[in-house]
């Protein structure tokens, strides 16, 4: 069965700080890695990190994957309020349609 | 807003009961999923439907059932409910199912059971 642990649990942090969210994954045929951020209702999506795409960047955010040690990391540098919310990691296997697995979320509250 | 409509917001209603929920994907997209997020369960596939046809599926109850319409629209029913099945439930889309690509959530029904 895939499965994906996410740590810290939750992380409070001021205005300015920079996180690193950790995202480990067991999978079957890995396909791709998500990242979504979850505010008051819908995950929207971040990133999608492949074997051809390890690393992704986004304004204050980027993304690593290291799929011989089946680990990802989110980096949020310069953190502001608004990047409070529970970032939630996914991972997608060959041969199972589109279906993801979630991780528990790692809940962020930035201070101001 | 992601382009992926939900419908209704909030459905509250008692055990035993039976629950219709309905979801709009993104114009385009041909893949639509049902998830399920409670408190301690967190967010759980449920099924996937494209064009029409079952595509992939989930630890779904068989009290749960759902189907994806000729116009892509895809319906979620809940039958027997319990009070456990009170929950969050999220459709998702996206464009094709055999390559990569990103799934974008509607803003979810809340179903309360009493």
């Amino acid at each position: 069965e895939d499965k994906v642990v996410q740590s810290p649990l939750s992380l409070v942090v001021h205005e300015g700080d920079t996180v690193t969210l950790n995202c480990s994954y067991e999978v079957t045929n890995f396909r791709s890695l998500l990242w979504y951020k979850q505010e008051k209702k819908a995950p929207t999506f971040l990133f999608m990190l492949t074997s051809s795409g390890i690393e992704k960047k986004s304004g204050r955010l980027s993304s690593i994957l290291d799929k011989k040690e089946l680990f990802s990391i989110l980096n949020i540098t310069a953190t502001q309020t608004g990047d409070s919310a529970v970032y939630l990691c996914a991972v997608e296997a060959e041969d199972a349609g589109n279906m993801l697995t979630f991780g528990g979320g790692t809940r962020l509250m930035v201070k101001p | 807003d992601s382009g992926v409509t939900q419908t209704p917001k909030h459905l509250i209603t008692a055990t035993g009961q039976r629950v219709t929920l309905r979801c709009s994907p993104r114009s385009g997209d041909l893949s639509v999923y049902w998830y399920q997020q409670s408190l301690d369960q967190g967010l759980q596939f449920l099924i996937q439907y494209y064009n029409g046809e079952e595509r992939a599926k989930g630890n779904i109850l068989e009290r749960f059932s759902a189907q994806q319409f000729p116009d892509l629209h895809s319906e979620l029913n809940l039958s027997s409910l319990e009070l456990g099945d009170s929950a969050l439930y999220f459709c998702a889309s996206s464009p094709r199912d055999w390559i990569y690509n990103e799934q974008f959530f509607g803003p979810g029904t809340r179903l309360t059971v009493l």
